[in-house]
């Protein structure tokens, strides 16, 4: 199985600053790599997919970069919806998910 | 609309069974694989099954086999977990979602890009 470690595992920032997630992988997954965002009493909403590509919808804020085993999500400028948990998911070998990051609000 | 809505959840005792619906709108259900999604209180999201959009592959995480079965109707647009056997530690909330492909491949899969409200399953005595 692959193993996704995410860091850090809460980002304390303000709206208006850059958000820098982190996502590694125990093996290479090329670049299938995936971000989700999961906002309180909410299912998780695709926001990223193949390491850089944003879903429908996604604003262009959001950013992904990376392959192989290491990754980032980038939030260039936070809005006040942008506070929640982001997950990464892997598809390269079946689908495992990363323990998540909690972005909170500084 | 697109979307995706769970039922089947509640309260059972160790050692019995639930079954969850998961039905499915808005898009042509059998082109698209499906999985059951859980996320126990404060543990990562876990894939705990998944079907091929013809239903002629199947998945179960080692945490639920013999005991999971994931099946769908695609003349009724419908996904379905049959839980067996349950155990404390399945309480969760279960989500069904929908691949962005039909099927696995050679272990590669998909990414999941809709998803239902979940159900919540609690495993009590």
């Amino acid at each position: 199985e692959i193993v996704l470690t995410q860091s850090p595992a809460t980002l304390s920032l303000s709206p208006g600053e850059r958000a820098t997630l982190s996502c590694r992988t125990s093996q290479s997954v090329s670049s299938y790599l995936a971000w989700y965002q999961q906002k309180p009493g909410q299912a998780p909403r695709l926001l990223i997919y193949d390491a850089s590509n944003r879903a429908t919808g996604i604003p262009a804020r959001f950013s992904g970069s990376g392959s192989g085993t290491d990754f980032t999500l980038t939030i260039s400028s936070l809005e006040p919806e942008d506070f929640a948990v982001y997950y990464c998911q892997q598809r390269s070998n079946l689908i495992t998910f990363g323990q998540g990051t909690r972005l909170e609000i500084k | 609309e697109v979307q995706l809505l769970e039922s089947g959840g509640g309260l059972v005792q160790p050692g019995g069974s639930l079954r969850l619906s998961c039905g499915a709108s808005g898009f042509t259900f059998s082109n698209y694989a499906m999985s059951w999604v859980r996320q126990a209180p404060g543990k990562r999201l876990e894939r705990v099954s998944g079907i091929s959009g013809d239903g002629g592959a199947t998945y179960n995480a080692d945490s639920v086999r013999g005991r999971f079965t994931i099946s769908r109707d695609n003349s009724k647009n419908t996904l379905y977990l049959q839980m067996n056997s349950l155990r404390p530690e399945d309480t969760a909330v279960y989500y069904c979602a929908k691949g962005d492909l039909g099927y696995c491949s050679g272990g590669r899969c998909y990414y999941l890009d809709l998803w239902g409200q979940g159900t919540l399953v609690t495993v009590s005595s």
